[in-house]
């Protein structure tokens, strides 16, 4: 089983739905992210969590939120969605370290399309 | 606000060719570069870390060079195999160690 699972894996939506995506992790890790990427793009941090009761604003955060349900599960949610919110996402985790040898792990990916 | 380039956008040659791929940044304050590679539907694999304080790591065919000081990196992959045909990204740690990413090469290696 993957270290780090993202559900679902890919998703079709309409403009204007409430959408969640998940991320789950078995690696014991506190620290989790969500990035999207865009064709051509980088990828961008969307919001960050450093522990349960630790979550920030990444930078592109508007028309997203986030929930840190417990250390293992980290979830991204699409109050309204819009089309160009239409990316692939990823969630990653981190260990705790002194900074410098801080290594992310990744999970697989969700695709989401906004009609 | 740290920026980070990848040069080329796309690369081919044939297997077992060396290469190198470029990566730069524009702030040198950094705490670490990362590689990383990404395959078509799946996520990104950590294929070499440099703390801000090292020149080069190494693993197997692959070596990593960073040169804070002109905000600089490069991959060197040796006999690249067709196996290594995938998307390299470069990242920067910089403070509260996010991850700032450059737009990646996308590696072509024909048998």
């Amino acid at each position: 089983d993957a270290d780090v699972t993202q559900t679902p894996r890919n998703r079709i939506t309409k403009t204007g739905k409430r959408i969640m995506l998940e991320c789950s992790q078995t690696k014991g890790h506190d620290r989790m992210y969500w990035y999207r990427q865009d064709p051509g793009l980088g990828l961008q941090l969307i919001y960050y969590s450093f522990d349960v009761k630790d979550i920030n604003k990444g930078e592109i955060s508007d028309g997203y939120s986030v929930s840190r349900q417990a250390q293992a599960k980290f979830s991204l949610s699409l109050e309204s969605a819009i089309p160009n919110q239409t990316a692939l996402y990823f969630c990653a985790t981190s260990e705790t370290t002194t900074g410098a040898n801080e290594k992310l792990f990744f999970g697989s990916g969700t695709q989401l399309s906004v009609l | 606000k740290q920026e980070v380039t990848q040069i080329p956008a796309a690369l081919s040659v044939p297997e077992g060719e060396n290469l190198v791929l470029n990566c730069s940044f524009t702030d040198s304050a950094i705490y670490n570069l990362q590689w990383f590679r990404q395959d078509p539907g799946k996520g990104l694999t950590s294929l070499l870390l440099i703390q801000s304080s090292q020149r080069e790591q190494t693993s197997g065919r692959l070596n990593a060079s960073l040169d804070k000081s002109s905000g600089r990196s490069t991959l060197y992959i040796a006999a690249s195999q067709p196996g290594d045909s995938a998307t390299y990204l470069c990242a920067v740690a910089g403070s509260n160690y996010k991850l700032t990413f450059g737009k990646g090469t996308l590696l072509t290696v024909n048998p």
